[in-house]
């Protein structure tokens, strides 16, 4: 079974600098997708940011980058220029390609803290 | 605009008492899944359905029932025979084709006494 591993239960940045967020995963699958959800205070679960295994170049938005190590099964979130609006809980998710797998797993989450 | 929403966002119930959550979405897409999130913990799946008229159990579905009769439309029931119904209920619906993105509602605070 996959797992989803998130070692950091709480960080904390100062605004406008950088910070990165752990994440890891266990799978034997070679095809796969990684999600980072970003959970404000609201708690309403929102997509920041999206990673096929398959591509070799680690995706970008906007403020939001990942740095996605196949090899190691690494896939972390750095977030740049930190506003308070960032502060939230982010969960790192795992799903395996192919129309039969609908399961997203996650990790356990990690509660980022902004200070002004 | 597109999108889920779960009705009510607070709701509270006897022990014994069965109790249904509503989900809806207009985005037209094909799955819907229901997952619980506990304090300190990830989301679990409860139930998902691909296609209307058909679901699947996740990992913990015991306790739980939900009915797919309208693409639109992915209720969830809390039995009675759920042991610890207490938690936040999210529901999310996503395209049956790559990159298989799920969105989300807003959920619901289930408080079971």
């Amino acid at each position: 079974a996959q797992t989803v591993t998130q070692s950091q239960p709480e960080m904390s940045v100062q605004e406008a600098e950088t910070v990165t967020l752990s994440c890891t995963y266990d799978t034997s699958e070679s095809d796969y997708y990684l999600f980072w959800y970003k959970q404000p205070p609201s708690r309403q679960m929102i997509l920041v940011i999206r990673q096929e295994a398959y591509k070799q170049q680690n995706a970008t938005e906007n403020r939001f980058s990942v740095n996605f190590q196949k090899a190691a099964k690494s896939f972390s979130l750095k977030i740049s220029d930190s506003q308070l609006g960032d502060a939230a809980m982010y969960f790192c998710a795992y799903r395996r390609s192919g129309a039969g797998s609908y399961q997203l797993t996650f990790g356990k989450g990690t509660k980022l803290s902004v200070i002004p | 605009d597109g999108g889920i929403t779960q009705s009510p966002k607070y709701l509270f119930r006897k022990e014994g008492q069965n109790v249904t959550l509503s989900c809806e979405q207009n985005l037209n897409h094909d799955a819907m899944y229901w997952y619980r999130q506990d304090p300190g913990q990830g989301l679990r799946l409860i139930y998902y359905s691909q296609i209307v008229n058909d679901f699947q159990k996740g990992d913990i579905a015991e306790g739980y029932s939900v009915s797919r009769e309208k693409k639109e439309s992915f209720p969830l029931t809390v039995t009675s025979a759920q042991k610890n119904p207490t938690a936040f209920y999210l529901c999310a619906s996503s395209k049956n084709r790559a990159p298989y993105e799920q969105y989300f509602g807003p959920g619901t605070r289930l408080t079971v006494t």
